[in-house]
């Protein structure tokens, strides 16, 4: 069964380091997302991609935030300054459909900042 | 703007039991409302999706409601079994684009043997 993949699984980090988070969706899939999820707390919409461009984001998808999809298959998320309140776990998911379709996730690729 | 509440925390049931998770939304109806169950450490995986002009989904185990009336969603897993324990997640679109989910804050079920 086709799945999303992400790497690395964990990523330890020093406050302020840039950060590179990667994902290979489901290669027929033409959106793209990332989430993430504080230890213990919701799954937050962080930014959805399509057509090479972001379509949504969230007011967490600030400046320091940035995707792109350098190649046919993968979509990388980076942190360019990483802070404490980054850490999280972060998952990558794809959907064929943009409206209503359900969104395969990834195994998340959980982030600590020190 | 949107929110959406899941009730409980937590909930324990025996094995064998029907488990029933409550999904609330405030403000307006949104179009569709979907359920996830993600285990410990891992991705959401998604379960079923029901639109608002349907009153109940079904598959296998699994059955949803949709009462737009009460602004609520049910979840039920039928025939619990102790494999089934894991959290569920409730997600509408939100204020945002039908691309932007917002996730309730899950329930964990323990079915218990």
């Amino acid at each position: 069964e086709p799945e999303v993949t992400q790497t690395p699984s964990h990523q330890v980090t020093q406050m302020g380091q840039e950060v590179i988070l990667r994902c290979v969706p489901i290669s027929n899939h033409l959106y793209f997302y990332w989430y993430r999820q504080i230890l213990g707390q919701k799954v937050e919409f962080l930014v959805s991609f399509y057509n090479n461009e972001i379509s949504e984001k969230s007011e967490i998808f600030d400046d320091q935030f940035s995707v792109e999809r350098p190649d046919g298959s993968n979509f990388t998320l980076k942190i360019r300054s990483t802070k404490l309140e980054d850490s999280a776990m972060y998952f990558c998911a794809s959907s064929d459909y943009g409206y209503t379709g359900e969104l395969f996730f990834g195994e998340g690729s959980r982030l600590t900042v020190l | 703007s949107q929110k959406i509440e899941q009730n409980s925390e937590a909930l324990n049931i025996q094995e064998g039991k029907t488990a029933t998770l409550t999904c609330n939304y405030t403000n307006y109806s949104p179009a569709y409302l979907q359920w996830y169950r993600q285990d410990p450490g891992r991705g959401p995986v998604f379960l079923l999706l029901i639109r608002e002009n349907e009153k109940e989904k079904r598959k296998e185990r699994l059955k949803v409601t949709f009462d737009t009336t009460l602004k609520q969603s049910l979840f039920h897993i039928t025939a619990s079994q102790p494999a089934d324990s894991a959290t569920y997640l409730c997600a509408n679109p939100g204020d945002g684009s039908a691309r932007q989910l917002t996730f309730g804050s899950g329930t964990q079920l323990t079915v218990l043997p």
